[in-house]
């Protein structure tokens, strides 16, 4: 059965403490892993695609990685504008884009 | 561009009744899924329209039922409600039925008493 388990279920930094959050899953063939922000209130917000282990992608401060089992979003020197909930998901190969989500990681940076 | 709107944004019901939730999808997207995420957990899928027609469906009673029109705006029913379907109802639409990039609305909150 296909499942993402995030970790940490929450974490606080400081600004301009650096950290990892982490995405473990297993899925019958992968045919994408995503990262999505989702803020109080709202709809999550697309980031990443990853389709391949060894891939990497960046966005301002946030850098998503993947390898055979794992994700990792690294967030570099944060502020408190990307406190939010992260989270990931998995799309396995078929002919929908259903998404299997984790339980997210909420996310709070203190000035 | 228009993004994807939902309504309505806040709702209440009473166990056993029926409810319909609204999605317009964001301009150019032919394709809509519905998702339910409840309190402190990651959204489900529910079922996925793509061109007027459901081509997904998630671990879903049938009494979770939707529709897609022709100009790929979409709507939720669910009848007989129960309290477990208290729950943020999320919308999002994306070009092509098979990409995860997807762009969701704000979300219907539902809750059943």
């Amino acid at each position: 059965e296909d499942q993402v388990t995030q970790s940490p279920e929450a974490l606080r930094l400081q600004e301009g403490e650096s950290s990892s959050l982490n995405c473990s899953y297993t899925v019958s063939g992968l045919r994408g892993l995503f990262w999505y922000r989702q803020d109080p209130g709202k709809g999550p917000e697309f980031l990443f695609t990853l389709y391949s282990a060894g891939e990497e992608k960046e966005k301002e401060r946030l850098k998503a990685t993947l390898t055979k089992k794992e994700s990792f979003l690294h967030i570099t020197a944060p502020k408190p504008e990307d406190s939010a909930t992260y989270l990931c998901a998995v799309q396995h190969g078929g002919a929908t884009n259903k998404l299997i989500f984790g339980t997210g990681t909420l996310l709070a940076v203190q000035p | 561009e228009t993004g994807v709107t939902q309504s309505p944004t806040h709702l209440i019901k009473t166990r056993g009744q029926q409810v319909t939730l609204r999605c317009s999808s964001q301009s150019g997207h032919n394709t809509v899924s519905w998702y339910q995420q409840a309190l402190g957990q990651g959204p489900q899928f529910i079922f996925q329209y793509y061109r007027e027609e459901e081509n997904g469906r998630g671990n879903f009673p049938p009494r979770f039922s939707g529709l897609q029109f022709p100009n790929y705006s979409s709507e939720l029913n669910v009848n007989a409600l129960e309290l477990d379907d208290s729950a943020l109802y999320l919308c999002a639409s994306s070009l092509g039925g098979s990409t995860g990039e997807l762009f969701f609305g704000e979300g219907s909150r539902l809750t059943v008493l």
